[in-house]
């Protein structure tokens, strides 16, 4: 089955700290993609990346990084010297072979002053 | 800006009636899906449409209907309205039929109660 696991509900962390949120996933496709969203309190979801099976690479944008291990299939995402605006819930999402996302149900991130 | 407006933002309803609501992507957009979250929970898939034409669905039953129309405007009709509907219904849309390709933006949702 096509399953996204996202254990953390709720995360808080104070300002400038590291904070990781972890996703694991399941599929039984051997291409298949895996993206991070964002929603912040206005309710649209926010796309942060996409990410391929087939490319293993780690990847950073300002703050944020990704962490994707196919030999774990965790697909974790780092934001570096959290700031109050990051507080948002977090989605991790698989592609489906139908072109669906399967989202996982979220991780709650707040980042007090 | 995401491009893709939905309305109405807040709907209250009750259970049996009838609701429909709408949502209006960006121009070039063939592809629209729909997707309903409820409280605390990620986003489900309900339904996918491509240039006009319903070309997935999501473990959903028939009383969740939809339109697409060739302006780039959509609607998502729900008949006979259940407590458990009550979600925040989203609208995504993009240029093709496939997701990986592009981005799928989305709008900020529909927030429907059913009492």
């Amino acid at each position: 089955a096509q399953k996204v696991t996202q254990a953390q509900t709720e995360i808080s962390v104070v300002e400038k700290e590291d904070v990781t949120l972890d996703c694991v996933y399941e599929t039984r496709d051997t291409t298949y993609y895996l993206f991070w969203y964002k929603q912040p309190p206005s309710g649209e979801l926010v796309f942060l990346i996409r990410r391929n099976s087939f490319d293993e690479q780690n990847e950073i944008s300002g703050r944020y990084s990704w962490n994707f291990q196919k030999s774990t299939s965790s697909f974790n995402f780092t934001i570096t010297a959290s700031q109050v605006v990051d507080s948002a819930v977090y989605f991790c999402a698989l592609l489906d072979s139908s072109y669906k996302l399967i989202f996982g149900s979220g991780t709650r991130l707040l980042v007090r002053p | 800006e995401t491009g893709v407006t939905q309305s109405p933002t807040h709907l209250i309803k009750t259970r049996g009636q009838q609701v429909t609501l709408r949502c209006s992507s960006q121009s070039g957009h063939n592809t629209v899906s729909w997707y309903q979250q409820a409280l605390g929970q990620g986003p489900q898939f309900i339904f996918q449409y491509y240039r006009e034409e319903e070309n997935g669905r999501g473990n959903f039953p028939p009383r969740f209907s939809g339109l697409q129309f060739p302006n780039y405007s959509s609607e998502l009709n729900v008949n006979a309205l259940e407590l458990d509907d009550s979600a925040l219904y989203l609208c995504a849309s993009s240029y093709g039929t496939a997701a990986a390709n592009e981005k799928l933006f989305f709008g900020s949702g529909t927030q429907l109660s059913v009492l």
